[in-house]
């Protein structure tokens, strides 16, 4: 079971804004940097954001982080049928001394 | 272009060893903490282990640590991971990632294509 607590799935239109939640605690996602993975059915994952709201080069600006307390976001906007996917939140845990990934959110464009 | 590339996994049986490497180019190895990140058949991803990038520290997730050991060769740019006392449980694709900084708590941002570990009788 994963410390960080997401929806297993999510669903939206082309064209509409989705929200997958990540909630941790205070010895991971409030004091550490969360990251965000997008993987497609048959790779591996792909960084999506870096340090809560970071951007790599490369990914579209309809993708984009939040960090509130315990808990993070990733909002996607303009939703695509390319984004179907499904999607990790990370943190470093302070008490486990380990890296924590959330159980994944699968993404459907419906 | 940074590259990843896995090699040794395989079919082993209960109780068996093997292990994984990892070798990476197109950055400056020294300057990057390494992990290793796994994924069963049709689950999540679960990370394994971390070191950072002199080898110093090195963290292992509950469920491996006393069984997998991560280490890298610092002059051959390459990661590994021995793997002891293998169960079924340990069955999954294995990835090798780079850390964004030296420290082992930063986040990973390239990712390899796996290799695959198969456990079974």
């Amino acid at each position: 079971q994963s410390v960080l607590t997401q929806p297993p799935s999510v669903s939206g239109t082309p064209g509409q804004r989705v929200t997958i939640s990540c909630s941790g605690s205070s010895y991971n996602i409030g004091i550490n940097y969360v990251y965000w993975y997008q993987q497609l059915p048959g790779t591996a994952p792909q960084l999506l954001i870096y340090r809560n709201n970071q951007r790599p080069s490369g990914v579209p600006d309809r993708f984009s982080g939040s960090r509130s307390g315990t808990s993070a976001s990733l909002a996607i906007s303009g939703l695509r049928s390319e984004d179907e996917a499904d999607y990790y939140c990370a943190a470093w845990d302070d008490s486990l001394s380990g890296r924590l990934f959330g159980g994944g959110t699968k993404l459907t464009v419906l | 272009e940074v590259q990843l590339l896995e090699s040794g996994g395989g079919l082993v049986q209960p109780g068996g060893s093997l292990r994984l490497s990892c070798a990476a180019s197109g950055f400056t190895f020294t300057s990057h903490a390494m992990n290793w990140v796994r994924q069963a058949p049709g689950k999540g991803l679960e990370w394994v282990a971390s070191i950072d990038e002199s080898g110093d520290r090195r963290d292992h997730a509950d469920s491996v640590k006393g069984r997998f050991t991560i280490s890298r060769d610092n002059s051959k740019n390459t990661l590994y991971l021995q793997m002891n006392s293998l169960t079924v449980e340990d069955t999954a694709l294995y990835y090798c990632a780079r850390g964004t900084t030296i420290d082992t708590t930063s986040g990973v941002d390239y990712w390899g294509q796996g290799t695959l570990v198969t456990v079974s009788s």
